[in-house]
């Protein structure tokens, strides 16, 4: 079954460095979306992305946060300048549609900010 | 705030029993749920979903039930096998919601005895 990857596993990085969250998601999905979840705590949406705009964003996707798909089969997540409570488990996701379309996860890269 | 959350974090069960798995949700105009089961070191998996012109639907070994009256949603697994044991988390999105944001709730571990 084809399937969402994401580079890499594990990141980690010093506070106010930034970094790059990649993913490549399923090849004929047009929808593509970043989720985050805090250890012990709930999955929450990022962004999400269509036609190389995003279609929606949340509040947790403030300024130090962008999104780039860069060829055709990348999708990445940049923070700018990372704080400590950016520091989580970072999922992208893919559907073939928008609205109540089956999202596919990724595996996620865990993100540790020091 | 309107969320959707989870009545118990952790539930047990023998091998070979049902299980299942509560949630609340309190967004009135959510009209569509659905369940994802999250194995360790991995993203949400889609196991089923519902619509709120539905009550029930039936996958292989699971059943969701929605009670649109007291905003209730479960998940029953029959004949629950130890590759059973994972976070599950129920999900509530609106269908014209383009975006495809998902709120999720806080989830609930389910552990299977042998």
């Amino acid at each position: 079954e084809p399937e969402v990857t994401q580079t890499p596993s594990h990141q980690v990085t010093q506070m106010g460095q930034e970094v790059i969250l990649r993913c490549v998601p399923i090849s004929n999905h047009l929808y593509f979306y970043w989720y985050r979840q805090i250890l012990g705590q709930k999955v929450e949406f990022l962004v999400s992305f269509y036609n190389n705009e995003i279609s929606e964003k949340s509040e947790i996707f403030d300024d130090q946060f962008s999104v780039e798909r860069p060829d055709g089969s990348n999708f990445t997540l940049k923070i700018r300048s990372t704080k400590l409570e950016d520091s989580a488990m970072y999922f992208c996701a893919s559907s073939v549609q928008g609205g109540i379309e089956k999202l596919f996860f990724g595996s996620g890269t865990q993100l540790s900010v020091l | 705030g309107e969320s959707v959350g989870l009545h118990l974090p952790t539930l047990s069960v023998q091998e070979g029993d049902n299980s299942i798995i509560n949630c609340a949700y309190s967004n009135s105009a959510s009209d569509y749920f659905i369940w994802y089961k999250q194995e360790s070191g991995k993203g949400p998996q889609f196991i089923i979903d519902i619509r709120s012109n539905m009550d029930k639907r039936q996958g292989q070994r699971v059943t969701v039930l929605l009670n649109k009256t007291v905003k209730h949603l479960s998940l029953q697994i029959a004949a629950t096998q130890p590759g059973d044991s994972a976070v599950y988390f129920c999900a509530e999105n609106r269908i014209n919601n383009a975006g495809n944001m998902l709120t999720f709730g806080g989830g609930t571990r389910l552990m299977v005895k042998p």
